[in-house]
């Protein structure tokens, strides 16, 4: 069965580093998104990517952040400057095109510690 | 704005009996509504939805939702808890085609007893 994968699992990064995480979404999915799940949180959007640019963004996805579709596979979100509020689990997912259910479908995230 | 209410942080049931997880949402227009699952450590798995259609929607694992439009609920059942339905279910709202952001609610624990 299709899944989103994201790499790595775990990543610890100093202050003020930049940080990129990587995603590789399922192959014939048109939409790409990031959300992040601070720890005991509820899960919150931050981008949405369509079409090579990005369709919708949260006040938190502020000039920190960007994404980027580098390939015709991979999905990344780089933040820059890391602080320590950054700490989170950030998850990927994809969603099929139009007709297909819209459902999105998450990778297994990637928990970022900034120390 | 939207907004996604799960009202019961914790709901504890005994295996083999019925479970109901809640959700209430606020948006305005037509709502895509989804329940999806997380097990420690693991991503979000997708349950089931609704978009349009019979009010009752059936997904994996034996659960089933109801799109209740007067009372804007969508609560999640299950006829029988198994001791592995034991995770944290979320909620979620969409709108427009669904291919727009998920408003997620803040969860709910399920824990099932043997």
């Amino acid at each position: 069965e299709p899944e989103v994968t994201q790499t790595p699992s775990h990543q610890v990064t100093q202050m003020g580093q930049e940080v990129i995480l990587r995603c590789v979404p399922i192959s014939n999915h048109l939409y790409f998104y990031w959300y992040r799940q601070i720890l005991g949180q509820k899960v919150e959007f931050l981008v949405s990517f369509y079409n090579n640019e990005i369709s919708e963004k949260s006040e938190i996805f502020d000039d920190q952040f960007s994404v980027e579709r580098p390939d015709g596979s991979n999905f990344t979100l780089k933040i820059r400057s890391t602080k320590l509020e950054d700490s989170a689990m950030y998850f990927c997912a994809s969603s099929g095109p139009p007709g297909t259910g819209g459902e999105a479908f998450f990778g297994q995230g990637t928990r970022l510690t900034v120390v | 704005a939207q907004s996604v209410a799960q009202p019961e942080d914790q709901v504890n049931v005994a295996e083999g009996n019925p479970l109901t997880v809640k959700c209430t949402y606020s948006v305005s227009g037509n709502p895509y509504l989804f329940w999806y699952v997380q097990y420690p450590n693991r991503g979000l798995q997708f349950l089931l939805k609704y978009i349009t259609g019979d009010n009752l929607v059936k997904g994996s694992y034996g659960f089933e939702a109801e799109f209740n439009k007067s009372q804007t609920s969508f609560h999640l059942k299950k006829p029988s808890a198994l001791v592995s339905d034991s995770a944290l279910y979320f909620c979620a709202v969409s709108l427009s085609g669904g291919y727009n952001k998920l408003i997620f609610g803040a969860g709910t624990r399920l824990a099932v007893h043997p």
